[in-house]
Parts: structure tokens; C-alpha cells; sequence
């Protein structure tokens, strides 16, 4: 069992719809959760974290923890062609003390 | 966020050559990363560089192919021994920086590599 997973896409939605990312994990000691955006051709960019259970919301984007579940997601409301790019889920583990980062999912974004 | 640049950007070298990036922070970090991503793929941890002690490398990564210096708190190298074209690949320069409550990793550009 890969330590995080990620459906890898196409995620393909309308401009203006909201576009859901989701991320399982398997250690439960992990402790703190990120999301990167990462353009093609670019280094990726932390745009999310969430430590607690529960909602976390930024903008066009809520993060959302379910430690229970081992899951943790993200939601890109009023979703635009310029969020098009791959999106990694990355999890601290205190097991492992690092951070390991999922295989991402790439939005595309219809205008 | 702490600003991190690396140099070179990109660099296309022959197979057996070695290749030293560099990567500069304007602050001072405790931990510092070095990535590799390769194309189509997720980020994947070489080592942990931290100042004043040897790196610490993930299984199949080798201090002999990446190894590492890290002289103070804002800089670190990563070099690629004796390189081959599975060489080829984004290298990242990542570090934490804590901003709050909690500790957050950022990425350097990157630099891509090409081996011929």
C-alpha cells in the first residue's frame, strides 16, 4: 500500500463548477497535511495545510481532514482554467518524520 | 514564506560528467531538502541536509552518486556523480520554514536535467 494515494486524473470540470481532489493516507500517526499546486514545467506551491479534523477554508479553497477516515481532500469552488495544473497531496508523518507527497492529480479545468 | 533560488536552471550534460546545483535561501532554515522528480512523476526524497552533520539519504539514494553540502543555514549543493540519462529529471531544493503553529515545506524552482 502506497503511504498517500491520489487518483492520478484527468479530473476534467466546467469553469465555474467545483472541483473535489481527494487524498488517502496510510499512516494514522501523520499529523499534518498540504496541498501543492504544481504547473506543468513549474517547482510546486503550497497553497493548503490542515492539522485538525474538520474544515479549513481559503479562499476558492477548503481543505477538508478526516483523520478517522484517513482522508483528506480539497475543494476548488468556482473552479477557473488558470487552476488547471496537478495538484499534490503531501503528509507529514511523525513515524516517519518526513513528508511524503502522493502522485498528484492533474485538473483540467473546461472553459 | 522563505524565498529560495537555485542555480543552474536547467543544464544538459554528458553521461560520466558530474553536476553541483546549488540552492540559496534568504533566511536561515534548520532542515533542508533535496527532491528529484522525474518526468511524469511525484516528488521523491534524496536526503536531508542539515547544518553541521552528514546528510541523511533515503533508501536507494547513496552519499557516493548525491552527495551533499550543507556549510551553513541558508545554503546547501546537491552534486549528481557520474551521471547517466535515468539521471535526467527536475532536482528540487525544498526547506522548512515555520510559520506558526506549525512547520511548512517550500520549493526552490528547480533545476531540470538533462543527460545525454
Amino acid at each position: 500500500q502506497k503511504e498517500v494515494e491520489q487518483n492520478s486524473g484527468p479530473l476534467s470540470v466546467p469553469e465555474g463548477a467545483i472541483a473535489s481532489l481527494n487524498c488517502t493516507y496510510s499512516d494514522r500517526g501523520s499529523q499534518s497535511f498540504f496541498w501543492y499546486r504544481q504547473y506543468s514545467g513549474k517547482s510546486p506551491e503550497l497553497i493548503m495545510f490542515i492539522y485538525s479534523n474538520g474544515d479549513k477554508e481559503d479562499g476558492r479553497f477548503t481543505a477538508q481532514l478526516n483523520k478517522a477516515s484517513q482522508y483528506v481532500s480539497l475543494l476548488i469552488r468556482d473552479s477557473q482554467p488558470s487552476d488547471s495544473a496537478t495538484y499534490l497531496c503531501a503528509v507529514y508523518s511523525g513515524g516517519y518524520q518526513k513528508v511524503t507527497f502522493g502522485t498528484g492529480t492533474k485538473l483540467q479545468v473546461i472553459p | 514564506s522563505a524565498v529560495i533560488s537555485q542555480k543552474p536552471s536547467r543544464d544538459i550534460c554528458q553521461r560520466g560528467t558530474s553536476l553541483t546545483i546549488q540552492c540559496q535561501v534568504d533566511s536561515q532554515v534548520t532542515m533542508m531538502f533535496w527532491y528529484r522528480q522525474q518526468p511524469g512523476q511525484s516528488l521523491t526524497l534524496i536526503a536531508t541536509a542539515n547544518q553541521g552533520s552528514e546528510a541523511t539519504y533515503e533508501s536507494g539514494f547513496v552519499i557516493d552518486k548525491f552527495p551533499i553540502s550543507r556549510p551553513n543555514l541558508t545554503f546547501s549543493t546537491l552534486t549528481v556523480s557520474n551521471m547517466s540519462p535515468e539521471d535526467s529529471s527536475i532536482y528540487l531544493c525544498s526547506v522548512e520554514s515555520s510559520g506558526g503553529a506549525e512547520d511548512t515545506q517550500y520549493f526552490g524552482p528547480g533545476t531540470r536535467l538533462t543527460v545525454l
